[in-house]
């Protein structure tokens, strides 16, 4: 069964450095999505992307925050200077074009990131 | 204005006894729902949704959630807890459009003794 996959699964950076998160959506998949989940905290929606823009985001997703569609296959979630409350499990998701108004989102297992 | 409140924190059964987890939500738009289970580790699985068809709603490994407009609320249950239920469950809303944010609850965690 397809998945969706990300890498680095964990990654520790240093404050005010850059940080690249990476996934690979599922392949007929057209709208990819990235979430976060601080500790202990419930799950927040970050932004959306769809034809090469994005969709829609949240208050979260601030100018710290890029995403970028680099090649057929991959998906990814810049930081540009990380902070300590960065720290999370990021997960990424997609889903296929709405049809029918059938709507599911698949997530990948996470990449936790700790920022020192 | 979407939002999501799962009752409870924290749920604890014994193995072969039934499961219930609630949920309430509230929504300006007629909503899609969802029940996503995390394992320890594990990334987030889909388990069942509600797209406006039946609201009796089967998932996978035995579960089932009841839309009920009337007391909005989407509370998942299960006849029969394994061992291997033990997870966090969360309760998302949505729109139901592509490229929409999933609004996710506070997560249940389920306890199953044996």
């Amino acid at each position: 069964e397809p998945e969706v996959t990300q890498t680095p699964s964990h990654q520790v950076t240093q404050m005010g450095q850059e940080v690249i998160l990476r996934c690979v959506p599922i392949s007929n998949h057209l709208y990819f999505y990235w979430y976060r989940q601080i500790l202990g905290q419930k799950v927040e929606f970050l932004v959306s992307f769809y034809n090469n823009e994005i969709s829609e985001k949240s208050e979260i997703f601030d100018d710290q925050f890029s995403v970028e569609r680099p090649d057929g296959s991959n998906f990814t979630l810049k930081i540009r200077s990380t902070k300590l409350e960065d720290s999370a499990m990021y997960f990424c998701a997609s889903s296929e074009a709405d049809s029918g108004g059938l709507y599911e989102q698949y997530f990948g297992p996470g990449t936790r990131l700790t920022v020192t | 204005a979407q939002s999501v409140t799962q009752l409870d924190s924290h749920v604890s059964v014994s193995e072969g006894t039934p499961v219930l987890l609630r949920c309430n939500y509230s929504s300006s738009y007629s909503p899609s729902l969802f029940w996503y289970v995390q394992h320890p580790n594990k990334g987030l699985q889909l388990l069942l949704k509600y797209t406006s068809a039946a609201t009796l709603v089967k998932g996978i490994n035995g579960f089932e959630a009841e839309f009920k407009k009337s007391e909005t609320s989407f509370h998942l249950t299960k006849p029969s807890a394994h061992m291997s239920d033990a997870a966090e469950y969360f309760c998302v809303v949505s729109v139901g459009q592509a490229g929409t944010a999933l609004i996710f609850g506070k997560g249940t965690t389920l306890s199953v003794s044996s």
